[in-house]
């Protein structure tokens, strides 16, 4: 696609339940981050992926956050037991093949809501 | 750890007229790069503008540009002939160079253009 997708853009959980975040980034981008944005903040790295490798996680909040990316392109975030904390928007971003000026390209975003 | 620090949470300006958002960062680094991002309420992080620390020269981008004082570690963004389409969040942002290359923001700052 022209560029990075995520869905759903709108997510209603109660407490307890869990989700699932999904983000299509732009094709042949090696490297996919999520972010954590909470109102009226900027976003917090969660993770990061190179190809389908996992090489940093250490943004994520607790273990009920997990990520994956199984092939290498489309990634899914999932919150286990989701708590009213967890609400925020999710912003995932995807860039080329590593070099020094490599931007990031960032989606619209996942907004959720645990009630 | 690298922090980034915006301390302007929102900012007016009339539409043609000048407007500076502020930025400080803290880091150990010596390589690294700056970012503008803008937010419109779509959520989409668009990159304005980038600064890499290595240049001395001021990044530049049609009506935006930056100062970048690399020993006070403050990274200003300029908004010339401001327009209506430049009300958004700004988020400054760092990222160390490096294999990682994930984004640390600030906190944003809102910017509203008055007619």
């Amino acid at each position: 696609g022209a560029g990075v997708s995520q869905s759903p853009r709108y997510k209603v959980a109660k407490r307890g339940q869990d989700v699932a975040l999904r983000c299509d980034p732009i094709s042949g981008h090696v490297s996919l981050f999520w972010y954590q944005q909470a109102l009226g903040q900027g976003p917090e790295f969660l993770t990061y992926f190179q190809n389908e490798a996992q090489l940093d996680k250490s943004g994520l909040p607790s273990d009920r956050f997990f990520a994956e990316r199984p092939e290498g392109s489309v990634s899914t975030l999932k919150i286990q037991r989701t708590q009213q904390e967890d609400s925020a928007v999710y912003l995932c971003a995807s860039s080329p093949p590593f070099s020094m000026n490599t931007e990031a390209f960032f989606g619209q975003g996942t907004r959720l809501t645990v009630v | 750890a690298q922090t980034v620090t915006q301390s302007q949470p929102e900012m007016s300006v009339q539409e043609a007229e000048t407007v500076t958002l502020s930025c400080t960062y803290d880091t150990s680094e010596s390589d690294y790069y700056l970012f503008w991002y803008k937010q419109p309420p779509s959520r989409q992080m668009i990159l304005v503008i980038r600064q890499e620390a290595y240049k001395q020269q001021n990044a530049t981008e049609n009506r935006f540009s930056v100062n970048f004082q690399k020993a006070a570690k403050s990274f200003s963004l300029k908004i010339s002939d401001s327009q209506l389409g430049d009300a958004a969040m700004y988020f400054c942002a760092y990222r160390r160079g490096g294999a990682t290359n994930k984004l640390i923001f600030g906190t944003g700052t809102l910017l509203a253009v008055q007619p």
